[in-house]
C-alpha cells in the first residue's frame, strides 16, 4: 500500500529549540493531517488542513498544506520534553471513502 | 464522555490460534477503520467499515477478519493464517457526510504478542 515519504526519521535536540518536518507524496491530497502518538498509546490529532496553501497553528505547532497539494509541513517552536513522541504526517486523496495515508513517521526526543 | 475503547490492552497468542481485539466506539461515527504500527513503520490499513453490515480490505487484509453488526462495535479476528501477527493494532473512527469528515479519533491500541 502507498505511503508518504516523512523525514527526518528522527531528530534529537535540546530543550527550547524549533523542530521542522515535512511529508512528499506522488499523489495530490485534499486533505494533510498531523498526529502525535506517545509510547504504548493511540495517535492523537494535531492539526487538520484543508486547502492548499493553508497555514494553520496550534499553540507551538504550525502547519502547512503545500501549494502543489503533494506536501506538508509541522513546525514546533522552543519544543518542551513533553513534546517528546512520534509525529505522522497523513493525507486523504478525496473520492467516495474517507480512508488515510500516512507517514512513517518522526521520532522526536526532546533533551532538557 | 465520548470515544473508543479498545480491549484488551496486551494480548498474549500462542501459534496457530485465532484472537479477536475488540474495538467499540460511543462517537455515534458511521465509519470505523482497523490499523497495524511495527516499530519503525507507518500505519498500514487492515480493513475498515464505512457502514453497518459492511466492510472493505484495507492494504494488508491477508490473515485478519472482521464483523460489523452494530454501527458501535468493529471487532478484529488476528487468524493463524496471519503469519506475522506480533504488532500493536489500532482502532479509530470519523464520520463522513457528503464529503465532509471529521477526522478520526484513535482507541488507545491493543499489542498482540505470539508467544
Amino acid at each position: 500500500g502507498q505511503q508518504l515519504n516523512q523525514s527526518p526519521q528522527s531528530m534529537f535536540i535540546q530543550e527550547g529549540e524549533d523542530v521542522s518536518m515535512n511529508c512528499t507524496s506522488s499523489s495530490i491530497f485534499n486533505t494533510w493531517l498531523w498526529y502525535k502518538q506517545e509510547p504504548g498509546e493511540g495517535p492523537v490529532l494535531l492539526i487538520a488542513l484543508y486547502k492548499a496553501g493553508e497555514l494553520t497553528s496550534n499553540g507551538r505547532l504550525t502547519a502547512q498544506f503545500g501549494i502543489t497539494r503533494k506536501d506538508s509541513f509541522l513546525n514546533i517552536s522552543a519544543s518542551i520534553p513533553s513534546d517528546v513522541g512520534i509525529y505522522f504526517c497523513a493525507g486523504r486523496g478525496g473520492g467516495a471513502t474517507n480512508k488515510l495515508i500516512f507517514g512513517t513517521g518522526t521520532l522526536l526526543a526532546v533533551q532538557p | 464522555d465520548g470515544g473508543i475503547t479498545q480491549s484488551p490492552k496486551y494480548l498474549f497468542r500462542k501459534e496457530g490460534q485465532n484472537v479477536t481485539l475488540s474495538c467499540e466506539q460511543n462517537l455515534n461515527h458511521d465509519a470505523m477503520y482497523w490499523y497495524r504500527q511495527d516499530p519503525g513503520q507507518g500505519l498500514r490499513l487492515i480493513y475498515y467499515s464505512q457502514i453497518v453490515n459492511d466492510f472493505q480490505k484495507g492494504d494488508i487484509a491477508e490473515g485478519y477478519s472482521v464483523s460489523r453488526e452494530k454501527k458501535e462495535s468493529f471487532p478484529l479476528t488476528v487468524t493463524s493464517a496471519q503469519k506475522n501477527p506480533t504488532a500493536f493494532y489500532l482502532c479509530a473512527s470519523n464520520s463522513g457526510r457528503g464529503g465532509r469528515y471529521t477526522e478520526a479519533f484513535f482507541g488507545q491500541g491493543t499489542r498482540l504478542t505470539v508467544v
